[in-house]
């Protein structure tokens, strides 16, 4: 089990320039989630998606798109990168049970937009 | 929306000492984990702990809903405990609506 996976690790994009965010879980978990972790904070509801072709916004919303085409794959979109969407960004799924509710986060990507 | 406050921001411990977090939220809620993220980055789930007491190894948790707090107890300290520990709430119904305090960073001196 590789988990959650992310890509890239880094990246850095000019003002204006859409890039995708990749996201994969092979936990055939239903829920996925991303995040946003600026500096000395807490993290951020971006997206969420209960199930393949469903999908919410969180706190943060504007700016990204994201779609869940497959159990495993959940791709955020920055659609005009700018500079306040410099940030960490965290993939999570999450696996749920009668009495217990559990994330598996992914290892990041730190973005940079100039 | 809801408000998510942790104490106290920073803590230094020696290794073998005992510490507790605190996670106060300013409304009710319906799950509340702690998460730990390690000094390169890491994110990992703690507890699901809206009610009552859970424990695991080292680490344990409680939360008072009715009093809309949460502690977390880590004993006998070691460095591998060092990072930042989250607190996160959700209000509604819809579990993935995560929100995060803005942590307590836990530093444990050998």
């Amino acid at each position: 089990n590789a988990g959650v996976t992310q890509t890239p690790k880094f990246q850095v994009l000019k003002t204006g320039q859409s890039m995708t965010l990749q996201c994969a879980q092979d936990m055939n978990h239903e829920y996925m989630s991303w995040y946003r972790q600026d500096p000395g904070m807490g993290l951020r509801l971006i997206h969420y998606s209960v199930g393949a072709g469903i999908t919410d916004q969180g706190e943060v919303p504007n700016g990204y798109n994201v779609s869940r085409s497959t159990t495993e794959d959940f791709p955020l979109r920055l659609l005009s990168a700018a500079p306040s969407q410099t940030s960490v960004y965290f993939c999570a799924s999450t696996t749920r049970g009668v009495s217990s509710y559990e994330q598996y986060f992914g290892p990041g990507t730190r973005l940079t937009v100039t | 929306g809801i408000q998510v406050e942790q104490s106290p921001p920073d803590l230094i411990l020696q290794e073998g000492a005992n510490s507790t977090l605190r996670c106060n939220f300013s409304d009710s809620v319906n799950n509340l984990q702690w998460f730990h993220q390690n000094p390169w980055g890491q994110l990992i789930n703690l507890f699901y702990i809206p009610s009552g007491t859970k424990q695991n190894g080292r680490l344990s948790a409680t939360t008072v809903a009715t009093e809309r707090y949460s502690l977390l107890y880590i004993s006998s300290s070691q460095t591998t405990d060092s990072g930042v520990y989250f607190c996160a709430v959700v209000r509604g119904t819809i579990n993935e609506k995560l929100t995060f305090g803005t942590g307590t960073r836990l530093t444990i001196i050998p």
